[in-house]
């Protein structure tokens, strides 16, 4: 099993839905993160959290929300998808400060 | 907005060449990351460099920092048609929170 798994892989959703991407991993790491990835503008963090009880916004919050339902799990949501949140989705996660990060295998989200 | 911005955007050498990609960033940093992506998969960590160290060695890979300049450099020694990659770099702020990444250096080795 991989480190970090995101689930769907793929996912084409209408305007309006509501959608939510899980992640989960095996590392133990207690910091997780998630990504998106739009042709151009490399990574850009939507949301981070540092263990349970821990929720921090990113630079690109709006429109989404997160839950850390246990150590191990991190799932991001759309509460009402619209098209330009079309992108590739990436949970990541890390031991700390000093360590790289573990990424997932990305969720490619379509909005129509 | 992004603190670390590549250069080139692209690059495209033979088999065997060796590699430069930059970085440069805007505010302190206590380290600095390089990642590597193969098309539409996940990113894989290569290597990091803390702000008080000034060059790291990784098998083919050789990272420098410039604190002064606010600058980084990856360099690939001997490269192979399985480098093809984007190359991303990404700085840690100095509160240890989060990485920024920059938006990539697309390298392509032709065989």
């Amino acid at each position: 099993d991989a480190d970090v798994t995101q689930t769907p892989r793929n996912r084409i959703t209408k305007t309006g839905k509501r959608i939510m991407l899980e992640c989960s991993q095996t590392k133990g790491h207690d910091r997780m993160y998630w990504y998106r990835q739009d042709p151009g503008l490399g990574l850009r963090l939507i949301y981070y959290s540092f263990d349970v009880k821990d929720i921090n916004k990113g630079e690109i919050s709006d429109g989404y929300s997160v839950s850390r339902q246990a150590q191990a799990k991190f799932s991001l949501s759309l509460e009402s998808a619209i098209p330009n949140q079309t992108a590739l989705y990436f949970c990541a996660t890390s031991e700390g400060r000093y360590y790289g990060y573990t990424f997932g295998s990305g969720t490619r989200l379509t909005v129509v | 907005s992004q603190q670390g911005e590549e250069d080139p955007q692209a690059l495209s050498i033979q088999e065997g060449e060796n590699a430069t990609m930059n970085c440069s960033y805007k505010t302190s940093i206590n380290n600095l990351q390089w990642y590597r992506q193969n098309s539409g998969r996940g990113l894989v960590h290569l290597i990091l460099i803390r702000s008080n160290e000034r060059e790291k060695h990784s098998g083919r890979l050789r990272v420098t920092l410039d604190t002064s300049k606010k600058s980084s450099s990856l360099l690939i020694t001997a490269s192979r048609a399985a480098d093809t990659a984007s190359y991303f770099c990404a700085t840690g702020e100095t509160s240890g929170s989060r990485l920024t990444f920059g938006e990539g250096t697309q390298l392509t080795v032709n065989p």
